[in-house]
């Protein structure tokens, strides 16, 4: 299928090596933050969420952050495979409504 | 269903045709959205339905963009006069309240 994300910053890694996406978040009243996964052809896949009450919550092999001062969520994923290899966006979600703004993304391309 | 379903996967049209695109949500999800994602591009918020409430229509691009949503359950885009700058794939995604927001595969529009 045709890839997502050409023009995306890309994080380049080594297979086995930790990864970490960033990102910054636009609107400081958001309360809820989810990562997703997109490969090539096929729609966002959830990795991992957090509310703005937490600043740290560790799923299987990822981890993610919450810096409310500066307005920064970062992504961790440890012992990075191949199959990690795709674009990771971020999204917010503000007040009552449950609509998702997302990021711009990152392309993860990990080296054998 | 077990996912959301999206149809058709691919549609190509002829610049100046009206197309419509279709979403089957989650059995049961109260919410739906959908998102625009052009090549090399985030996802861009459209619309959301909750529930019997009013739309958020503030991500239509301009008035030759449209959706409904029937009983609560399908619903269908339609954008009027296609253009070539409608040329993306357009997701559709729905949750339950703010929960277990999960995404269709989405469906590459082609105007040519």
């Amino acid at each position: 299928g045709e890839s997502v994300g050409l023009h995306l910053p890309t994080l380049s890694v080594q297979e086995g090596d930790n990864s970490i996406i960033n990102c910054a978040y636009s609107n400081s009243a958001s309360d809820y933050f989810i990562w997703y996964k997109q490969e090539s052809g096929k729609g966002p896949q959830f990795i991992i969420d957090i509310r703005s009450n937490m600043d740290k919550r560790q799923g299987q092999r990822v981890t993610v952050l919450l810096n409310k001062t500066v307005k920064h969520l970062s992504l961790q994923i440890a012992a990075t495979q191949p199959g990690d290899s795709a674009v990771y966006f971020c999204a917010e979600r503000t007040g009552s409504s449950y609509k998702l703004i997302f990021g711009s993304g990152t392309r993860l391309l990990v080296r054998p | 269903g077990a996912g959301v379903s999206q149809s058709p996967s691919n549609k190509v049209t002829e610049k100046g045709k009206d197309v419509e695109l279709r979403c089957d949500p989650i059995s049961g999800h109260t919410a739906l959205y959908w998102y625009r994602q052009s090549l090399g591009q985030g996802l861009e918020f459209l619309i959301y339905f909750q529930g019997n409430s009013a739309p958020d229509k503030s991500g239509l691009p301009s008035d030759r963009f449209s959706a409904e949503r029937t009983g609560g359950s399908v619903s269908t885009l339609t954008i009027q006069r296609t253009q070539q700058e409608d040329s993306a794939v357009y997701l559709c995604a729905s949750s339950l309240e703010g929960n277990g927001y999960t995404f269709g595969s989405g469906t590459r529009l082609t105007v040519v």
